[in-house]
């Protein structure tokens, strides 16, 4: 069935680096753009990142605009997210989305279960 | 950034109540708006696109309407397994974003 399933949460002290993994299967992943969109403990959604279908476009929130990089393998169907110089402000579940249209701005019709990151020393 | 400010924030219903929640815009987006339905500890899940198109599975009792700046979605008639937080999204603009949501609790 089609889904979506993130990885490589944890703990990471301020400063550090973190690699998100989103495995897609059951669609083709490799014609639709991807987002990852985060959730602080009790907060509301909070949008992050896109990158198109190809990965000629990309872009970010300003609050992690030069911290984090989106990416995506085509060949693994893998949406990536590169999280670097961490705060404590980032502590939130991260969700991977995929858009519902093919390379047209469009609602996120599948999730990821989310993948929880505590940046905390 | 365009900005999307939810009303109520929270509210408490019955199960068979018709519940409207609003959604209102900084500037207009057209009909790009989604709206989605979270239940704790799960991620959100899609019911509504293009402002009043209903996902494929959703409930009928679950509409949306409006364009511009002003957005509404309703609840016929509100079953238990409604209970949740509702949020709606713009996706006219990046960067896209999210309102504050609002808690649908038991009366």
């Amino acid at each position: 069935q089609v889904q979506l399933v993130e990885s490589g949460g944890g703990v990471v002290q301020p400063g550090g680096s973190l690699r998100l993994s989103c495995a897609a299967s059951g669609f083709t992943f490799s014609s639709y753009g991807m987002h990852w969109v985060r959730q602080a403990p009790g907060k509301g959604l909070e949008w992050v990142a896109f990158i198109r279908y190809d990965g000629s476009n990309k872009y970010y929130a300003d609050s992690v605009k030069g911290r984090f990089t989106i990416s995506r393998d085509n060949s693994k169907n893998t949406l990536y997210l590169q999280m670097n110089s961490l705060r404590a402000e980032d502590t939130a579940v991260y969700y991977c989305a995929k858009e519902r249209y093919f390379d047209w701005p469009d609602a996120f019709d599948i999730w990821g279960q989310g993948t929880m990151v505590t940046v905390s020393s | 950034a365009i900005q999307l400010t939810q009303s109520p924030s929270s509210l408490s219903a019955s199960v068979g109540d018709r519940v409207t929640i609003t959604c209102r815009a900084s500037q207009g987006i057209s009909s790009a708006l989604a709206w989605y339905q979270q239940k704790p500890g799960k991620a959100p899940k899609l019911l509504i696109y293009d402002a009043s198109s209903l996902e494929s599975g959703v409930p009928s009792r679950f509409s949306g309407s409006g364009s511009g700046t002003d957005f509404t979605l309703t609840i016929s008639s509100l079953q238990p397994e409604d209970f949740a937080t509702y949020y709606c999204q713009q996706f006219n603009s990046y960067p896209r974003t999210f309102g504050q949501g609002t808690k649908v609790e038991i009366k």
